[in-house]
């Protein structure tokens, strides 16, 4: 595998589901982002990890909580989630700053 | 007003032409300039990177960025039909925070 890498690719959950996504990047990079993208909006950053240590929390709400365990992998616990946080979820990754590159994104439905 | 603003399109051109993307911004301080480029049901892939002010040029692609007027452009020569994606136009400060446009469709017709 190369480059940045997301399971599941589609999800979809009821409102009182557990879940979590999984982001993996293979660059070498110390910084990982999570982003939601949402139909004609623009991405919307959530949550930065530098060298495993959270650096932003753009006012995500509790029911969305990352876990950075090592610089190489993320992951975006989901619970009690509501119909409007259907979107595109989206990792990236970086090394020092702006050039980011993002893995292909899960779609998450939630009913 | 949106700090990043970009005009959703959508743009439909027939193969050959030229496409042309912009994108106006509000914030003096942005010196880092990208184009991304997201196919349908994928993420977002890096295009075009600059830093400050001018223009610069891979292939059928051309950047340029006039800060003055708080401006940026993308161009596409010779379109393609497999140029038909939406694209994002992404600026930051000095820093690792992306402000990214709403994005802009362009279907390319063969």
């Amino acid at each position: 595998e190369t480059g940045v890498t997301q399971t599941p690719r589609h999800l979809v959950m009821g409102m009182t589901n557990k879940k979590s996504l999984k982001c993996e990047q293979h660059l070498g990079h110390n910084a990982m982002y999570w982003y939601k993208q949402s139909a004609k909006k623009p991405l919307e950053l959530m949550f930065v990890y530098n060298f495993k240590e959270q650096t932003e929390n753009n006012s995500v709400p509790s029911r969305f909580s990352p876990e950075c365990p090592n610089s190489s992998h993320l992951f975006l616990h989901l619970h009690t989630l509501q119909p409007e946080d259907s979107a595109l979820y989206l990792c990236a990754s970086s090394q020092e700053g702006t050039t980011q590159y993002f893995g292909p994104g899960t779609r998450l439905t939630v009913l | 007003q949106k700090e990043v603003e970009q005009d959703p399109g959508p743009l439909s051109v027939p193969e050959g032409a030229i496409v042309s993307l912009n994108c106006t911004y509000s914030n003096s301080a942005f010196q880092y300039f990208m184009w991304y480029r997201q196919y349908s049901r994928k993420g977002p892939e890096l295009l075009m990177y600059t830093y400050s002010s001018g223009n610069k040029e891979d292939g059928r692609f051309t950047a340029q960025v006039d800060k003055s007027s708080k401006y940026i452009s993308l161009f596409i020569r010779d379109s393609q039909p497999s140029d038909s994606a939406t694209y994002l136009c992404a600026m930051s400060a000095n820093d690792y925070k992306l402000s990214f446009g709403a994005g802009t469709t362009v279907t390319v017709r063969a």
